[in-house]
């Protein structure tokens, strides 16, 4: 059975800072495919970035970067360059390939981007 | 761009009362997911449903029932509200394998 877990509850960083959080999961396949998501103070949840089990590069766009263990089974994500409006909580996600679909969340770390 | 419209946005129950929620999505996306999250907690997985007329089981689905009658719209019932159970629940669909999940705003539910 797939398993995601995100130990940090909660993370403050100053502005400007980078910033890691972490991530583990467990799985039984051999394929599946890795994301993280950003829930704002509204409640909305929007996509951040991905990484399929099969590439060796990290995967980036803009700010967001991951840094992916394969052996480690953890799939951290690093923001650069921490504004305020990145305060938010994040959640870690994975879907296996012959996992018809499912989707499995962290419970997710909260950040806290301070001036 | 698509939407996910979930209906309705706040739903207060009675104790023991079945309740719908509602999911709309015009994405044409396959592949249809229902979530609860609690007050400051992750998104547990009630049900999804991977075409039309298909159902699967989530890591939460007891006390729950769902269909999936047309692609574009997805129902969750809540079989007999229980007071435990004020949370958020959020919808979200997919175009298939191994891509993102795009959610809607969410029901929220009270349950008196």
């Amino acid at each position: 059975a797939q398993k995601v877990t995100q130990t940090q509850t909660s993370i403050s960083v100053m502005e400007k800072t980078t910033v890691t959080m972490d991530c583990v999961y467990e799985t039984q396949d051999s394929s599946y495919f890795l994301f993280w998501y950003k829930q704002t103070a509204s409640g909305e949840i929007v996509f951040l970035i991905r990484q399929d089990s099969y590439k060796k590069e990290n995967a980036t766009v803009g700010h967001y970067s991951l840094n992916f263990q394969k052996p480690k089974s953890s799939i951290g994500l690093i923001i650069t360059a921490t504004q305020i409006e990145d305060s938010a909580v994040y959640f870690c996600a994975m879907r296996e390939d012959s996992g018809y679909n499912k989707l499995t969340f962290g419970k997710g770390t909260v950040l806290l981007v301070s001036p | 761009g698509g939407i996910i419209t979930q209906t309705p946005k706040f739903l207060i129950g009675q104790e023991g009362q079945k309740l719908t929620l509602k999911c709309q999505q015009n994405f044409n996306h396959d592949t249809m997911y229902w979530y609860r999250q609690d007050s400051g907690k992750g998104l547990r997985l009630i049900y999804y449903s991977i075409t039309e007329n298909d159902l699967q089981k989530g890591d939460l689905s007891e006390g729950y029932d769902a269909s999936r009658e047309k692609k574009s719209s997805f129902s969750l019932t809540v079989t007999s509200a229980q007071k435990n159970e004020m949370a958020v629940f959020l919808c979200a669909s997919s175009p298939g394998q191994g891509t993102e999940v795009f959610f809607g705003k969410g029901t929220r539910l009270t349950v008196v």
